[in-house]
């Protein structure tokens, strides 16, 4: 199947500043890209869809000034955790999709504030 | 909206048995993909099988099946001669066909006895 790398895996960050998390899909062209937030024992929770050239759509409730999404090209999303505080601690999971594929996992990444 | 619900929040299973996973789904759309994932410990999302709604034959991937009812929205998901390797959580997701937004279920945590 096709690969989708996420980076970093895991990053410590201090409280205030901001981390950006990248979605590679290596192997294919992703004409969408999409942003999950994974709490311990739950599901996954959609936070954003990215297009490639476009804004991103966000999901109720969660707030875009805090999580930027850049979607620059069709192999490279970001999402850009800016003033960082505990409470965003979380796992992060980016997925990709090209034209009549369906969608494939990044890896994950570990994000911990103090 | 369309909603999927897992309602077996833990599931165990003797090795070289048979289990089966349960997943309904709710929405008004005809055409449509579904799919089960696993996620081991690693938290990596794999795809285990998908079913697209227009297809009435059930989808099999080696020891993996599924038992697609549309008119009941019921979607299973049967492991046949379970490994201690298919210990995991499963996820049971829809696709909306015009965002391509996954929607998932809480989730099963299957435990696999040896």
């Amino acid at each position: 199947g096709a690969v989708v790398s996420q980076h970093p895996s895991w990053v410590i960050c201090k409280s205030g500043t901001s981390v950006k998390i990248e979605c590679r899909s290596l192997d294919f062209q992703a004409t969408t890209m999409f942003w999950y937030r994974q709490f311990p024992k739950q599901s996954l929770m959609l936070m954003a869809t990215s297009n490639e050239g476009s804004k991103a759509t966000y999901e109720q409730g969660v707030e875009k000034d805090k999580f930027l999404i850049n979607h620059a090209s069709l192999t490279l999303s970001t999402l850009t955790v800016t003033s960082a505080h505990p409470e965003d601690s979380s796992f992060y999971i980016c997925s990709a999709k090209g034209a009549g594929t369906e969608a494939f996992f990044g890896q994950g990444t570990r994000l911990t504030v103090v | 909206a369309q909603t999927v619900t897992q309602s077996q929040p833990e599931m165990s299973v003797q090795e070289a048995e048979t289990v089966t996973l349960s997943c309904t789904y709710d929405t008004s759309e005809s055409d449509y993909y579904l799919f089960w994932y696993k996620q081991p410990p690693s938290r990596q999302m794999i795809l285990v099988i998908r079913q697209e709604a227009y297809k009435q034959q059930n989808a099999t991937e080696n020891r993996f099946s599924v038992n697609f009812q549309k008119a009941a929205k019921s979607f299973s998901l049967k492991i046949s001669d379970s490994q201690l390797g298919d210990a995991a959580m499963y996820f049971c997701a829809y696709e909306d066909s015009g965002t391509y937004k996954y929607i998932f279920g809480t989730g099963t945590r299957l435990k696999v006895l040896a």
